[in-house]
């Protein structure tokens, strides 16, 4: 089975802190991708990566960036968090393209205080 | 633009019966995929059931099934027998040839 795993279930910031969110998969994936969800708006595509160092702005980039450096591991960042940060942040990955099916980690839920 | 729309927020099945959620999307691609996913509570997002436009025959997996009218540009998904654990979040994601979206999600809820 494919595991995607996320390093926190709940994260608690303050405005302005710089916020690194980790997400690692064991199944060799090409691809890998950041979504937030919230409430009433469903998931939006921040960021994804089809290739090692090798990024593409989903629909909503503003305020995030993101790293990968190795296959397996697809950080996102928040250079300096705000409270509209708040969200349910969830990774996914795939073996080949968006088209291909997705497999969710657990999510992390961020509060930026 | 390429947008995903799932008009029911919530709906509620009987457990046993039939339910169908509705998703509708608008694209000006002829060549894209669609997409169901479960999200439990506090559990992680799954796939349910995963269509091919170019393929004309509705995709089924066990009691899930969908109904795929590409001129409509809608995406049901029927869920038969319902069981208890089908209650979740189901959303509807379409891919392009290089985008992705998914809609604002419906909460099922399954009564015993």
């Amino acid at each position: 089975d494919v595991k995607v795993t996320q390093s926190s279930r709940y994260l608690v910031k303050r405005t302005g802190e710089k916020v690194f969110l980790e997400c690692v998969q064991d199944m060799d994936h090409e691809n890998m991708f950041w979504y937030r969800q919230d409430p009433g708006l469903g998931l939006r595509l921040i960021y994804f990566s089809y290739d090692v160092k090798m990024k593409e702005k989903g629909d909503i980039p503003e305020g995030y960036s993101v790293s990968r450096e190795k296959k397996e591991r697809f950080s996102l960042i928040l250079e300096s968090a705000s409270t509209n940060q708040t969200s349910m942040y969830l990774c996914a990955s795939s073996l080949s393209g968006i088209r291909d099916t997705q497999y969710f980690g657990p999510g992390t839920r961020l509060t930026v205080l | 633009a390429q947008t995903v729309t799932q008009s029911q927020p919530e709906m509620s099945v009987q457990e046993a019966e039939t339910v169908t959620l509705s998703c509708t999307y608008d694209t000006s691609e002829s060549d894209y995929y669609l997409f169901w996913y479960k999200q439990p509570p506090s559990r992680q997002m799954i796939l349910v059931i995963r269509q091919e436009a170019y393929k004309q025959q509705n995709a089924t997996e066990n009691r899930f099934s969908v109904n795929f009218q590409k001129a409509a540009k809608s995406f049901s998904l029927k869920i038969s027998d319902s069981q208890l654990g089908d209650a979740a979040m189901y959303f509807c994601a379409y891919t392009g040839a290089n985008n992705l979206f998914f809609g604002t999600g419906t909460r099922l809820t399954v009564i015993p």
